[in-house]
């Protein structure tokens, strides 16, 4: 596919489940980063990949948050004990290279999470 | 702290009736700033990134320009289809994420 695909498009889970959250970035692109957005409001930043590690992991909100890339291209973002707290469209995005030229971000369609 | 001030919140124009979205921000030093338009329900599209004072870009009815403490997008005779919300980040030089506005929701009405 040309774009960034997010899976799934809507989840609904109880507070106190557990949750993954896929994203499949653009082929070639060696950056990915999450983020979260609530109604009315920019996209919050959670997380950035540069290739398989985590390069920064600052806006993560607790240790109920953690995200993997394990071969530096699909990541997983997961979520434990979820809380009403959590819902919101959580945003993957991925970008050639991270900083100078070509550093920009092209963002999957989002998953919706909603949290009972 | 770095911070991106975005307005007006909402803006509804005639279609053909230009006009200009405003982006404030602060930060400690800029990498690049970048508009992205996003339509309910999906992900914000990248529309320009800017890098430096006094660069512009353009691209179809959009104009966007760049100062030192703020950015505009212009909108010169907007139709239907350009209603969605304006969204404005800035990425800072000590590391790559974006920091984003609260976004412009614009309305052209046919």
């Amino acid at each position: 596919g040309a774009g960034v695909s997010q899976t799934p498009s809507n989840k609904v889970t109880e507070k106190g489940k557990y949750v993954e959250l896929r994203c499949d970035p653009i082929s070639g692109h060696t950056a990915l980063y999450w983020y979260r957005q609530s109604l009315g409001q920019g996209p919050e930043f959670l997380i950035y990949f540069q290739g398989t590690g985590a390069a920064d992991d600052s806006g993560l909100p607790n240790d109920r948050f953690f995200a993997v890339r394990p071969e530096g291209s699909v990541s997983t973002l997961k979520i434990q004990r979820t809380e009403r707290g959590d819902s919101a469209v959580y945003l993957c995005a991925s970008s050639y290279t991270s900083g100078g030229a070509y550093n920009e971000q092209f963002f999957g369609p989002g998953t919706r999470l909603t949290v009972l | 702290e770095d911070q991106v001030t975005q307005s007006p919140e909402a803006l509804r124009l005639q279609e053909g009736e230009s006009s200009s979205l405003n982006c404030s921000y602060t930060v400690s030093g800029l990498r690049g700033l970048f508009w992205y338009r996003q339509d309910p329900g999906k992900g914000p599209e990248f529309l320009f990134t800017l890098y430096s004072a006094g660069e512009e870009k353009e691209k179809e009815r959009l104009k966007a320009t760049l100062t030192k403490k703020e950015s505009f997008l212009h909108i010169t005779a907007p139709k239907p289809e350009d209603s969605a919300t304006y969204l404005c980040a800035v990425q800072a030089t000590s590391n790559y994420q974006l920091i984003w506005g609260a976004g412009t929701k614009l309305i052209i009405k046919p």
